[in-house]
């Protein structure tokens, strides 16, 4: 089956500082990616749908100046948390779709916790 | 947009029961409705999905079934297994490439 990776599992760093999340298609390729935020015992919430070779298209009330989120191939999209603060602590989800059919079955990678302190 | 409701948000069975979750949405144009099993620190994972024009599909122990006209899908798993414990996710989308929205999960128990 189709498989997505992320990369780190988990991070931890100190406040204002940048983290890079990537996330891999590892035997399909991509145009679309999604990107996703989850608090604990809570629903995943789109932040962003990434497009490869264009500019990601944010949900209302993320802020895309600090999530920032590159498709720079069709495999491969990162989000990088700029000026992380303990309020961005969660876990990142992305997901990507083969785009076999109608190309909207998607899969998730395995998540990356990050840890603000 | 496309709000989903799902219940139970908890629900505790025991081995070999059925356990069944129900979602509604509000958009008629959804016509994609996956389910994600998703465990303690992992990414959700796809266990079954329907699309609009199939009413019932079946795999294994997990079924969906899904009524256009009022808007419902509901996950059926029968002979429930303790591995089965774990939260689920119901979602709908438009299908091509468009977002997914999920619903809050439901975090199912099997006592074993």
């Amino acid at each position: 089956g189709a498989v997505v990776s992320q990369h780190p599992s988990r991070v931890i760093c100190k406040s204002g500082t940048s983290v890079k999340i990537e996330c891999r298609s590892l035997d399909f390729q991509a145009t679309t990616m999604f990107w996703y935020r989850q608090f604990p015992k809570q629903s995943l919430m789109l932040m962003a749908t990434s497009n490869e070779g264009s500019k990601a298209t944010y949900e209302q009330g993320v802020e895309k100046d600090k999530f920032l989120i590159n498709h720079a191939s069709l495999t491969l999209s990162t989000l990088t948390v700029t000026s992380a603060h303990p309020e961005d602590s969660s876990f990142y989800i992305c997901s990507a779709s083969p785009g076999q059919g109608t190309g909207d079955t998607q899969y998730f990678g395995p998540g990356t916790r990050l840890t603000v302190l | 947009g496309e709000n989903v409701e799902q219940h139970p948000s908890t629900l505790s069975v025991q081995e070999g029961d059925s356990a069944v979750i129900k979602c509604t949405y509000s958009d008629s144009a959804s016509n994609y409705f996956p389910w994600y099993k998703q465990e303690l620190g992992k990414g959700p994972q796809l266990i079954i999905d329907i699309r609009s024009n199939v009413g019932e599909k079946k795999d294994q122990r997990i079924a969906v079934t899904l009524n256009k006209t009022a808007k419902h899908f509901s996950l059926h798993i029968t002979e429930t297994q303790p591995e089965d414990s774990a939260v689920y996710f119901c979602a709908a989308s438009t299908g091509g490439y468009q977002k997914v929205t999920f619903g809050i999960g439901t975090k199912l128990q099997v006592i074993p």
